[in-house]
């Protein structure tokens, strides 16, 4: 079946331009996460999604950055006044949301390279 | 706070030798662990991950984790070393109380290479 994917794979943007990268999760899954592939910072969440509850945004670097999930499916993390230090992968993953959360396998997308010029 | 410190950012085995990758975690409540493996210009996958029950947990392409709380451990294990193996290896961790969402806290990764 399908995984998750994500758009654009690879983007190049310049200093101060907004981006938006999009993940669609596999159909069904309820929870989404983001997650921030860095070579300084290693692998961070960033911020998570599960059905109509409220989004947990602690993992979020600064107000720059928002996500929005629509109809429960797709969702964009939007990256505005971009800088060069949020060059990175940014990883989108599913899960099926069935509580408890903990346990269940988080599915991973290929990730949106993005390099802040 | 919980944390996962891998031991290494790089190991190097001759390919048919013992694959040894070290993680120890860091959580005042019992953990939920993970192993995913990252191949290049790829996602995470899932190699494996302890929960409750059985401490020695088996997953796919031959590896292996024991969880061991007395050394709060969980040192992933192959016995014996595929080409294909040489990848970047992340250690998790998540756990019952992490205000419900199941974000993972993962170490810092262990990239393997695998000699012929």
């Amino acid at each position: 079946g399908a995984g998750v994917s994500q758009s654009p794979s690879n983007k190049v943007t310049e200093k101060g331009k907004d981006v938006e990268l999009r993940c669609d999760p596999i159909s069904g899954h309820t929870a989404l996460y983001w997650y921030r592939q860095s070579l300084g910072q290693g692998l961070e969440f960033l911020i998570y999604f599960q059905g109509n509850s409220a989004p947990d945004k602690s993992g979020l670097p600064s107000d720059r950055f928002s996500a929005e999930r629509t109809g429960g499916s797709v969702s964009t993390l939007t990256i505005q006044r971009t800088q060069q230090e949020d060059s990175a992968v940014y990883l989108c993953a599913s899960s099926p949301g069935r509580a408890p959360l903990h346990g269940e396998t988080q599915y991973f997308g290929p990730g949106t390279r993005l390099l802040v010029l | 706070a919980q944390s996962v410190t891998q031991l290494g950012s790089h190991v190097s085995v001759s390919e048919g030798a013992l694959v040894l990758l070290r993680c120890n975690y860091s959580s005042s409540v019992p953990p939920y662990l993970f192993w995913y493996v990252q191949y290049p210009n790829q996602g995470l996958q899932l190699l494996l991950k302890y929960t409750t029950g059985a401490t020695l947990v088996k997953g796919i392409n031959g590896f292996e984790a024991e969880f061991k709380k007395s050394e709060t451990s969980f040192h992933l294990t192959k016995p014996s070393a595929h080409m294909s193996d040489a990848a970047e290896y992340f250690c998790a961790v998540t756990h019952i109380f992490s205000s419900n969402t199941g974000k993972l806290i993962f170490g810092q990764g262990t990239t393997l290479q695998v000699k012929p």
